[in-house]
């Protein structure tokens, strides 16, 4: 069974940092590209980063780019997301999506974890 | 960045009835559209990529239609377990956008 389970979300001050991690099962985790989306209390969703594969290649939205960068672990089947110089408007549900088909990127995303929350605020 | 303007926003449906959810594209995205669904405290899944392709598993009485700046979301009729939040989303530029989404709501 596929499965995404994200962690390390909470409560953080204005300025501070927070790393996320995405562990993933249920398939070969190195053969696909991997992402974060982000959706704010209330709001739509916003993807924040993507990552090749290998781990060689990063995408970044202009709302994040300088502060947050994604990394991997094939060895250990593990995505992460290091967030600095949070902002109260980095508050959100943060997921996790592996991209739709294996070996390249189809930029369609699925499955989706169940998401980590971090709230900034003071 | 190609904005995606979803209409309507709350759509009030029976069990039973077609929903016809649309999503425009401020600019062409040719046949580069998808479909999610989000219910209520669960993550979103993959409905139609490729503007009318489905993803596994999903239900024919979902079907996807348009082309260019125009889509179409069809569930020809609604089950209980449809009711949800629909986003559409453009993948022809980066940034991958998504649109605010659809609620449809049991009437």
């Amino acid at each position: 069974q596929v499965q995404l389970v994200e962690s390390g979300g909470g409560l953080v001050k204005p300025g501070g940092s927070l790393r996320l991690s995405c562990a993933a099962s249920g398939f070969t985790f190195s053969d696909y590209y991997m992402i974060w989306i982000r959706q704010a209390p209330g709001k739509g969703l916003e993807l924040i980063s993507y990552i090749s594969s290998s781990g060689s290649t990063e995408f970044y939205a202009d709302s994040v780019k300088g502060r947050f960068t994604s990394s991997r672990d094939n060895s250990k089947n593990s995505l992460y997301l290091q967030m600095n110089s949070l902002r109260v408007e980095d508050t959100a549900v943060y997921y996790c999506a592996r991209d739709f088909v294996a070996n390249r990127r189809s930029n369609w995303f699925d499955p989706w974890g169940q998401g980590t929350l971090v709230t900034v605020s003071s | 960045e190609i904005v995606l303007t979803q209409s309507p926003a709350t759509l009030s449906l029976s069990p039973g009835e077609r929903a016809t959810l649309s999503c425009r594209a401020s600019q062409s995205v040719s046949s580069y559209l998808a479909w999610y669904q989000q219910k209520p405290g669960q993550s979103p899944r993959l409905l139609i990529y490729d503007t009318s392709y489905r993803a596994t598993g999903i239900p024919a009485r979902f079907s996807g239609s348009g082309s260019g700046t125009d889509f179409t979301l069809t569930i020809s009729s609604l089950a209980p377990e449809d009711f949800a939040i629909y986003y559409c989303q453009q993948r022809i530029n980066w940034p991958l956008t998504f649109g605010g989404g659809t609620k449809v709501e049991i009437k």
